[in-house]
């Protein structure tokens, strides 16, 4: 099946700094890619909708300046989290769509844990 | 709107015994159905999705799910359960011809547990 990564798989920084957490799929042209964010215990909350050469589409209640995705090629899409709070610790985690039909299912990376002290 | 409901937080089975775990959800129009588990840290697997034809469907590590369309179900199955299928596992639908950018709803997760 389709492979989709996500690196790194976890990353520890300070309060203040940015931190990138690149998605990239392995075997496929992946026309949209998603970010989501899980909390500990809860379900996977959407964040963005990105298709390639796009500006990404963002949830409501997402900080678009905060949270900032590019996708910039077919298969590497890449989360900025800008100015890191504690508040923003959790698990990041990016899925990939070959197309927009009905047909396409999504795959998934295997996450990102972020901690920020 | 779309929405998924797994009405039980957590499911205990012995191992060898079978297992369901629920789901319910809300489409406008036809359903794309998934199934997906999760490990501790780790992202999601995919085990089955419903898109037409035979109700019962047939995914990953002996996992099976039935379409009850009048019942707007989608419980997931499996015979004979193993304690290496204690995860957490995630309901999710699609309308399957929204067009654009269609977006899964997941449901909020059913935590299974099989006893040994």
């Amino acid at each position: 099946g389709a492979v989709v990564s996500q690196h790194p798989s976890w990353v520890i920084c300070k309060s203040g700094t940015s931190v990138k957490i690149e998605c990239r799929s392995l075997d496929f042209q992946a026309t949209t890619m998603f970010w989501y964010r899980q909390f500990p215990k809860q379900s996977l909350m959407l964040m963005a909708t990105s298709n390639e050469g796009s500006k990404a589409t963002y949830e409501q209640g997402v900080e678009k300046d905060k949270f900032l995705i590019n996708h910039a090629s077919l298969t590497l899409s890449t989360l900025t989290v800008t100015s890191a709070h504690p508040e923003d610790s959790s698990f990041y985690i990016c899925s990939a769509r070959e197309g927009q039909g009905a047909p396409y299912e999504q795959y998934f990376g295997p996450g990102t844990r972020l901690t920020v002290t | 709107a779309q929405s998924v409901a797994q009405p039980e937080d957590q499911v205990n089975v012995a191992e060898g015994n079978p297992l369901t775990v629920k789901c319910t959800y809300s489409v406008s129009g036809n359903p794309y159905l998934f199934w997906y588990v999760q490990y501790p840290n780790r992202g999601l697997q995919f085990l089955l999705k419903y898109i037409t034809g035979d109700n019962l469907v047939k995914g990953s590590y002996g996992f099976e799910a039935e379409f009850n369309k009048s019942q707007t179900s989608f419980h997931l199955k499996k015979p004979s359960a193993l304690v290496s299928d204690s995860a957490l596992y995630f309901c999710a639908v699609r309308d399957l011809w929204s067009g654009g950018y269609q977006k899964v709803t997941f449901g909020t997760g059913t935590k299974l547990q099989v006893i040994p």
